[in-house]
């Protein structure tokens, strides 16, 4: 049981526009902020989205993050193929003092 | 670029103490502004973090694992390590080393190793 919780699946069309949640409580996502992870297969987890909405560099602007109170979201517009991963959310949670982290979230390009 | 490679024993016993390193290259250990840290997924699981290390050696460590987790740096090889004890079938994940950036409430793990797998059976 993950302490972020994240909707396990998601689904979309090439060209669509997919939102993944990603809720937690107030001693984690209240009080700092949220990154996204992609991830693959084999590969390196990915940093999508650092401090709830910045970009690192090369990461397409397809792709944007959102907080709000003890939730933060996860927006993916223009889905193409290749963005079809796992995507994790994480933060620093004050009451256990330690990172947490979503259960993931199987995005599916159909 | 940085790059981090994970390297570990692949395949080990109940109740052993593996230890996996994590070397680092295009960048230092030394600097002050990174923690580096150890995540791990087990197979069909989600992301699991187990605790990190700053160049001076201060760590901090997952509460549900301190009891049988060390963390070490050696700056000299600009590598780090982590030892688990007494490892059960529970520990069988991939485990991955990575690097932390920011500060305070703005903290995030920008860089990953590729990860190595630590599978525990008799």
């Amino acid at each position: 049981q993950s302490v972020l919780t994240q909707p396990p699946s998601a689904s979309g069309t090439p060209g669509q526009r997919v939102t993944i949640s990603c809720s937690g409580s107030s001693s984690n996502i209240g009080r700092n902020t949220v990154n996204w992870y992609q991830h693959l297969p084999g590969a390196a987890p990915k940093l999508l989205i650092y401090i709830n909405d910045v970009r690192p560099s090369g990461v397409p602007d397809r792709f944007s993050g959102s907080k709000s109170g003890t939730s933060a979201s996860l927006a993916i517009s223009g889905l193409q193929s290749e963005d079809e991963a796992n995507y994790y959310c994480a933060t620093w949670d004050d009451r256990l003092h330690g990172w947490v982290f979503g259960g993931g979230t199987k995005l599916t390009v159909l | 670029q940085l790059q981090l490679q994970e390297s570990g024993p692949g395949l080990v016993k109940p109740s052993e103490t593996p230890s996996l390193t994590c070397t680092v290259s295009g960048g230092s250990l030394t600097s002050r502004d990174h923690y580096w840290g150890w995540i791990r997924q087990s197979p069909g699981k989600g992301l699991e973090w187990i605790g990190s290390i700053d160049y001076s050696g201060s760590t901090y460590y997952n509460p549900s694992l301190k009891s049988r987790v060390t963390l070490s740096i050696d700056t000299s090889k600009n590598s780090f390590s982590l030892r688990l004890t007494s490892v059960t079938a529970s520990d069988t994940a991939v485990y991955y080393c990575a690097r932390r950036s920011g500060t305070y409430s703005d903290k995030y793990f920008d860089y990953w190793g590729q990860g190595t797998l630590v599978t525990v059976s008799s």
